[in-house]
């Protein structure tokens, strides 16, 4: 069975500063990986996904993820946060191949401060 | 091209009092998926459909919640009788036919059971 684990419930940054959101996996084969944003009142919007070939991904809004196979880790990062950034953010894993069951972790809350 | 609409955006209702989900996922879309977030838990897999059929129904909770998608289109959730832990955000998801592409999410509906 996969499973997600997102450390930090709740990080707080300044703005301008670095935004590290920390997601490692577990699972049998490396699967599919997502990260998911919902902003308040929103519904949720996908960041950015890894689904093969190149191990660091590029998504919206300045965010990035490496996937790294050794550490069963894709952890999210923006080098300068924004207060628009102020957000919850979801890791997810499917099973390769499937279209797809996602298995969520229970997500961070992201708060910038000015 | 709309998104994938929820409807009601919130409801209450008391313990004991059916209640019923509707999702209109976008256009095409032949995946078809219901998550749930119970407060301060991991959003969780309920089922998924492909067209009109049942795929996956394995994270469904009991035979309180009945899931239909009638002519492949849009997808109701029906709670009968309502517990109070089915208090939550329930999600709903569609995605194309082709694997590996991702799933576009509803804004969710907030069901409180008093």
């Amino acid at each position: 069975a996969q499973s997600v684990t997102q450390l930090g419930s709740h990080v707080s940054v300044s703005e301008g500063a670095l935004v590290l959101l920390r997601c490692n996996y577990s699972s049998s084969v490396p699967p599919y990986l997502f990260w998911y944003v919902q902003y308040p009142n929103q519904g949720l919007q996908l960041l950015l996904k890894y689904t093969s070939a190149a191990t660091l991904v590029k998504g919206i809004n300045g965010f990035e993820a490496e996937f790294k196979k050794s550490e069963t880790s894709f952890h999210l990062t923006k080098p300068s946060a924004h207060m628009s950034d102020a957000a919850e953010y979801f890791c997810a894993v499917s099973p390769r191949g499937s279209n797809y069951k996602l298995t969520f972790g229970k997500g961070t809350l992201l708060t910038v401060n000015p | 091209e709309a998104g994938v609409t929820q409807f009601p955006s919130h409801s209450v209702i008391e313990k004991g009092q059916t209640v019923t989900l509707r999702c209109d996922p976008i256009s095409g879309h032949d995946n078809l998926y219901w998550y749930r977030r119970v407060m301060g838990k991991e959003i969780k897999f309920l089922l998924h459909f492909v067209k009109e059929s049942k795929q996956d129904e394995s994270g469904m909770p009991n035979n309180r919640f009945l899931a239909e998608r009638t002519g492949g289109t849009y997808s109701t959730l029906k709670v009968q009788p309502a517990e109070l832990e089915d208090s939550g955000v329930y999600f709903c998801a569609s995605s194309p036919p082709k694997t590996g592409t991702e799933a576009f999410f509803g804004q969710g509906t907030r069901l409180t059971v008093v």
